[in-house]
Parts: structure tokens; C-alpha cells; sequence
């Protein structure tokens, strides 16, 4: 079993729409826990930390649950410029492992 | 705010041939430092990280190696490299006091 799953994708979604991902993690003493946006052929940035309480930050929402060692990133009304690929992190004591990644194509 | 420099942006080696990527730091001392490797349309994966000068760990990738000479230089080397080796390497941070991780721009190695 990965360390780190995510829905695998693509999600191909209209502008406006509401789209959700999903990550799994297997370590039940991990830490913290990110969301990153990685965009084609650069580096991964971070897009939000992901709070025990569930967090939002505009558009986007992050919720983590630790019993079911799960975190989801929601984005409402989805813009051309949310097209990226995002990637679930989590870090266990300094180790920080990545998602594969799921792949978002917002279309107009 | 933390710096990262990784250079350079692009390298096309011969296989056989050696690699030394350097990544360094500003904005933060006693970092955590890491270097990450991504295959095309693949995740990322850690190779080495290191929590301070002289100390590594490994995910035990054979033909790589790294070194932490210095607080803010964090070094990633082969002797030999194979195809296998072609991919995006991502040199990245977490500050003493921050738990973030923030990346270097990367280099796109292919060898060939």
C-alpha cells in the first residue's frame, strides 16, 4: 500500500463548478498534512495547510479527518487559472511524502 | 522568507557520465532539507533528506548519493548515471521554526 494516496483523475470540470479530491494516508502518527498546486514542468507551491478543525482560505477548503487518516481539498466556483495538478503531502517526523497527484482542467 | 537556488535548470548527460546538483538556502538556518525526483507524469519521490550537516537519510535510491557539506548546501551526486536517472529533481526546505515545505525552481535532467 502507498504511503500517500490520491484520486487518481483527471477531473475535467466547466468553469464555476464545484470539484473535490481526496488523499489517504497510511501512517496514523503523521504529523501535518499540505496541499500543494503543481503546475506543468515547475516546482510544486503550496496552496494550503490542512488543520485538524478543517480550514478555508477563499475558495478552497481543506479537511483533514485523523480516524479515518484522511484529507480532501474542496474548490468552489472553479476558475481557467485552478487548472494545475494537486498534490496531497504529509510528514511524519520530518519526512514529507507526496501524493501522486490528480490532475485538474478547468474548461471554459 | 526562505530562498532556495537550484541550478541549473536544464542538464542533458551521457549515461556513464557523473551528476553533482547543489542546492542552497537563504532566509532560515538549521533547515531541513530534501531532494525529491519526479519521473514525467509521475509524483514526486523523496530521495534524501537531511536534518542537519553531516546527516542523511536515505529512500535508498542506489545510484545517488547526497551530502550536507554546509548548514544551508545540500548536495545530490552520482558516479554513474543510468537512463532511469532522467527525470525533474526538486531540491526543498523546511525552516527550523516552519513546518512548510518550499521548493527550489528544479532541474530537468535527461540522460541519454
Amino acid at each position: 500500500r502507498k504511503e500517500v494516496e490520491q484520486d487518481p483523475g483527471p477531473f475535467n470540470v466547466p468553469e464555476g463548478a464545484t470539484v473535490a479530491f481526496n488523499c489517504t494516508y497510511s501512517n496514523s502518527a503523521s504529523q501535518s498534512f499540505f496541499w500543494y498546486r503543481q503546475d506543468c514542468r515547475k516546482e510544486p507551491k503550496l496552496l494550503m495547510s490542512v488543520y485538524s478543525s478543517g480550514n478555508e482560505d477563499g475558495r478552497f477548503t481543506a479537511q483533514l479527518n485523523r480516524a479515518s487518516q484522511y484529507i480532501s481539498l474542496l474548490i468552489r466556483d472553479s476558475k481557467l487559472s485552478d487548472s494545475a495538478t494537486y498534490l496531497c503531502v504529509v510528514n511524519s517526523y520530518n519526512d514529507m511524502r507526496f501524493g501522486a497527484g490528480t490532475r485538474l482542467t478547468v474548461k471554459p | 522568507s526562505q530562498t532556495i537556488h537550484q541550478w541549473p535548470a536544464t542538464l542533458v548527460q551521457p549515461v556513464g557520465s557523473p551528476l553533482s546538483l547543489e542546492c542552497t538556502v537563504e532566509g532560515t538556518s538549521n533547515p531541513n532539507l530534501y531532494w525529491y525526483r519526479q519521473a514525467a507524469g509521475r509524483g514526486l519521490q523523496l530521495l534524501f533528506y537531511s536534518v542537519g550537516i553531516g546527516q542523511i537519510s536515505s529512500e535508498v535510491p542506489q545510484n545517488l548519493s547526497a551530502s550536507r557539506p554546509q548548514d544551508r548546501q545540500f548536495i545530490l551526486s552520482s558516479k554513474k548515471l543510468l537512463l532511469s536517472d532522467s527525470g525533474f529533481y526538486l531540491c526543498a526546505c523546511r525552516g527550523a521554526t516552519n513546518e512548510k515545505l518550499f521548493f527550489g525552481s528544479g532541474t530537468q535532467l535527461s540522460v541519454l
